[in-house]
Formats: structure tokens, C-alpha cells, sequence
């Protein structure tokens, strides 16, 4: 079984600042790993994913992520935030081993950015 | 954004009455998805699809049923609704290799039950 937990509900974060997106996952074969964002009244649009290779991802929006095998970890990330960075965001887990690349969805982060 | 439209957008309905919620892709994609999102369960898996008339169930299947008889076509119907069906349901597509590529979602069916 494969499972994903965004152990926060809420981040607060002013403008400018350092953001962190919580997410920890567990799966019996070895993860892809996804984070998507989604604005009011709208779907889920993809961030970034990390299937094999070098552990720090880039996305889109200057978003990042870090895979930690270790620490079954893949935390979201951005440098700098801006107050349009406000939105829910969500982790998504694939495991290997399974058919018909089913995702696991965490509970979603509700980011907010202040001026 | 990728080519994906579900219909209806909104959809108030009796308890008891059957729903068809339809999702319709011009990607060719083999992966289809119906998800429902409800407040602190982000979202939860009821149906997918692998190929035409190759379904199977997710993590929240009761009460639903699935067909999928074109590959742009994938049918979410609830059988008979209920109040604990209201929700905000989402049918998203992946593919072509499945696993490793991202899913693309439709804007959502806001569907209330009364």
C-alpha cells in the first residue's frame, strides 16, 4: 500500500521569505513523487516530480523539491515567495510496483503568502 | 492546459436519483481517473480506467460505477445518490507511459445532493 502525509494543514509565510511544503510518503517499491497546486474553483495543475536521478527537482514557478530516500521525505520549496505562491498544494505518490500508475493524494497544505 | 472537459460543471440532484458525470479527453492518453475532493480528505481515488472497458476500482468505490467504451470517453454515474455524495468531483488523464508522467485534471463537477 502506498500512502503519502502533509503533516501541515496551514503554512504562513511573508512575502519574500523561504517557503517549505511539507510531505512524507511510504510505498513497498520505490516512489515517483509529485507535487501539484490548485487555485480557488479550479483543478489540480501539475508542479514538479521526481522519478529517478539527481534528488533536488525544479518545476515550474521557481518551485523545487528535494527527494530524501532516507528520510522518505520530498519536501516543496521556493526561495522567495510571493503573495501569488497562495493556493493549495498537494503531494502525490506512484508506487512502482503497482499497475495503472494509481496516485496518492495527501490532504493538501493551504499556503498563504502576506505582503 | 491540456485537453480535458467534464460535464456538467454543477449539478444539484434528489437524493436517490442516478448522476452521470462525463470526462472527455482529446490527449489519446490511457490513463483516466475520477478522484472526489472533500475538505480534510484531500483527494481520494474512486475509479480508474487503463484502457477501453479496463477499469478498476480506487480507494472509495461504493455507490459508483464507471464505463469507459471510447478512449476519450470515461462516465462516472452514481448509482443511486446521497448526501454523503455531494462533493467536488475531478476526472484527470495520464500518459502515455502512465507511471512516471503526471496526471492532468478537468475543472471539477461541483455536484450537491439534497
Amino acid at each position: 500500500a502506498q500512502s503519502v502525509a502533509q503533516p501541515e494543514d496551514q503554512v504562513n509565510v511573508a512575502e519574500g521569505n523561504p517557503l517549505t511544503v511539507k510531505c512524507t510518503y511510504s510505498v513497498s517499491g520505490n516512489p515517483y513523487l509529485f507535487w501539484y497546486v490548485q487555485y480557488p474553483n479550479r483543478g489540480l495543475q501539475f508542479l514538479l516530480k521526481y522519478i529517478t536521478g539527481d534528488n533536488l527537482v525544479k518545476g515550474s514557478y521557481g518551485f523545487e523539491a528535494e527527494f530524501n530516500k532516507s528520510q522518505t521525505s520530498f519536501h516543496l520549496k521556493k526561495p522567495s515567495a510571493l503573495v501569488s505562491d497562495s493556493a493549495l498544494y498537494f503531494c502525490a505518490v506512484r508506487d512502482t510496483g503497482t499497475n495503472a500508475g494509481k496516485s496518492t493524494f495527501g490532504d493538501g497544505t493551504t499556503l498563504t503568502v502576506k505582503p | 492546459d491540456a485537453g480535458i472537459t467534464q460535464s456538467p460543471r454543477h449539478k444539484v440532484t434528489e437524493t436517490g436519483t442516478p448522476v452521470t458525470l462525463r470526462c472527455h479527453q482529446t490527449e489519446n492518453h490511457r490513463y483516466m481517473y475520477w478522484y472526489r475532493q472533500d475538505p480534510g480528505h484531500g483527494l481520494r481515488l474512486i475509479h480508474y480506467s487503463y484502457g477501453v472497458k479496463d477499469t478498476d476500482k480506487g480507494e472509495v468505490s461504493d455507490g459508483y460505477s464507471v464505463s469507459r467504451s471510447k478512449t476519450e470517453d470515461f462516465l462516472l454515474t452514481l448509482e443511486s445518490a446521497t448526501s454523503s455524495q455531494t462533493s467536488v468531483y475531478f476526472c484527470a488523464i495520464s500518459g502515455p507511459a502512465g507511471l512516471n508522467t503526471e496526471a492532468f485534471f478537468g475543472q471539477g463537477t461541483r455536484l450537491t445532493v439534497v
